[in-house]
């Protein structure tokens, strides 16, 4: 079974230009999570789809950052502009349901310059 | 908010136990473990939930306090496979937080 899948690996950006993140889940899954994970930290939630729906985007700084899970399937992640402080890894979950075991895919590490 | 994990950091030699504590100050509803090495994903351990019974995985097994509010993960006869940072993940009010980790080092 293939795992969850994110491209590209590794982004470097300057300031203020725009970076697009994409991941596909594992085949069935309903639940589709985009974290982001700084240096020694924990991931931190950006925002769970169920299915097509954005169910929890409290955490998304929605003044640069947006988010589409066409279908139901794969999710796109984008910011712009990006800011310095954006600098971290990206990484995409998926699950069965909300209280499953996630299973995360490598991530994407964004920096910028 | 989110949990606290403790130790911060331990080394282990081989073959030695490990015991990492999770605690939120508000109530749960399930707990979450995972696992990362250094420049991988998050790897899934296990789940406790709420009323649930205590899980374990090979020699790595957890339980879950209700009343206290936390959570404590057992290795046993650590293996140096079982390196790699912990983070517990509470579950309340329908999100996932996940705490700072606990870095754990075997040494052979």
């Amino acid at each position: 079974e293939a795992g969850v899948v994110q491209s590209p690996r590794y982004k470097i950006i300057e300031k203020k230009q725009p970076v697009a993140f994409w991941c596909n889940p594992i085949s069935g899954h309903n639940t589709l999570y985009w974290y982001l994970q700084n240096l020694g930290q924990g991931p931190e939630l950006l925002i769970r789809y169920e299915n097509e729906e954005a169910v929890d985007d409290s955490q998304l700084p929605k003044d640069r950052f947006s988010a589409e899970r066409l279908k139901g399937v794969d999710s796109t992640l984008k910011i712009q502009p990006a800011e310095l402080g954006d600098s971290a890894v990206y990484l995409c979950a998926s699950s069965w349901e909300r209280d499953s075991e996630q299973y995360f895919g490598p991530g994407t590490r964004l920096t910028v310059t | 908010q989110q949990p606290v994990q403790s130790p911060q950091a331990v080394i282990l030699r081989e073959g030695e136990d490990a015991v990492i504590n999770c605690s939120s100050s508000k109530a749960l509803y399930s707990v979450h473990w995972y696992r990362q090495k250094h420049g991988e994903a998050p790897v899934f351990l296990m789940i406790l939930l709420k009323g649930g019974e205590q899980k374990g995985h090979d020699k790595i097994s957890a339980s879950f306090n209700e009343k206290k509010q936390q959570s404590s993960l057992y290795l046993t006869a650590s293996q140096l496979s079982y390196s790699g940072t912990y983070f517990c993940g509470t579950d309340r009010d329908d999100k996932i937080i996940f705490g700072k980790g606990t870095r754990l080092h075997i040494l052979p």
